[in-house]
């Protein structure tokens, strides 16, 4: 049980793109996804909580207009990187969590990289 | 500030081996504290503790946490290849948000 899915796995385009991963729960809902940047040899760094419905919260630093986070449903999170420059280029996970106090469940993470 | 520190940031041994990982933290508030194996994708979910002197085990893997003293060990037994990874610690705060503190990982690697 408690199976996410993250795609694609990993993308690479020109400078400029705009690129969207999708984050999937695919066995139970999810009220909560959270967007996490993990650069090499480094621990995860928390870009974003979303709550289905709700607009998600932006971690300090990180900008709203450069990572737009959708959660349209119970299961489905999306991050669109706009206008993706080279120093996007990084290792893009995905979380969900059923209910409150369970524990986060990540998907297989993107490697994005910008060229 | 909270802080999660786990120890040691690496680890080597030989296959067969048993090790224990560290995992100490200082926040504010506490619900659970989990841990997390990560090898070339993300993390995977290995346990989530809430109280103290409980173990938890799964295979050779097992873990224990400590509220007073604030840290939690992760056990490997009889190590095996399959067993290298970075090992991930976090603290899930209680604050409604859900954010998890996490540690820096210890790096094990097992040598066949």
């Amino acid at each position: 049980g408690a199976v996410v899915s993250q795609h694609p796995s990993r993308v690479i385009c020109k400078s400029g793109t705009s690129v969207k991963i999708e984050c999937r729960s695919l066995d139970f809902q999810a009220t909560t996804m959270f967007w996490y940047r993990q650069f090499p040899k480094q621990s995860l760094m928390l870009m974003a909580t979303s709550n289905e419905g709700s607009k998600a919260t932006y971690e300090q630093g990180v900008e709203k207009d450069k990572f737009l986070i959708n959660h349209a449903s119970l299961t489905l999170s999306t991050l669109t990187v706009t206008s993706a420059h080279p120093e996007d280029s990084s290792f893009y996970i995905c979380s969900a969590q059923g209910t409150s106090g369970q524990p986060q469940h990540f998907g297989d993470g993107t490697r994005l990289s910008i060229l | 500030e909270d802080k999660v520190v786990q120890s040691p940031l690496s680890l080597v041994v030989h296959e067969g081996d048993t090790v224990t990982l560290n995992c100490s933290y200082e926040v504010t508030n506490f619900r659970s504290l989990l841990w997390y194996k990560q090898e070339k994708k993300a993390p995977t979910f290995l346990f989530m503790l809430t109280s103290s002197g409980i173990e938890k085990k799964s295979g050779r893997l097992s873990s224990i946490l400590d509220k007073k003293e604030l840290f939690s060990i992760l056990n490997i037994t009889a190590t095996q290849t399959g067993d290298s990874a970075v090992y991930l610690c976090a603290v899930d705060p209680n604050f409604g948000n859900e954010k998890l503190t996490f540690g820096t990982g210890t790096r094990l690697t097992i040598i066949p």
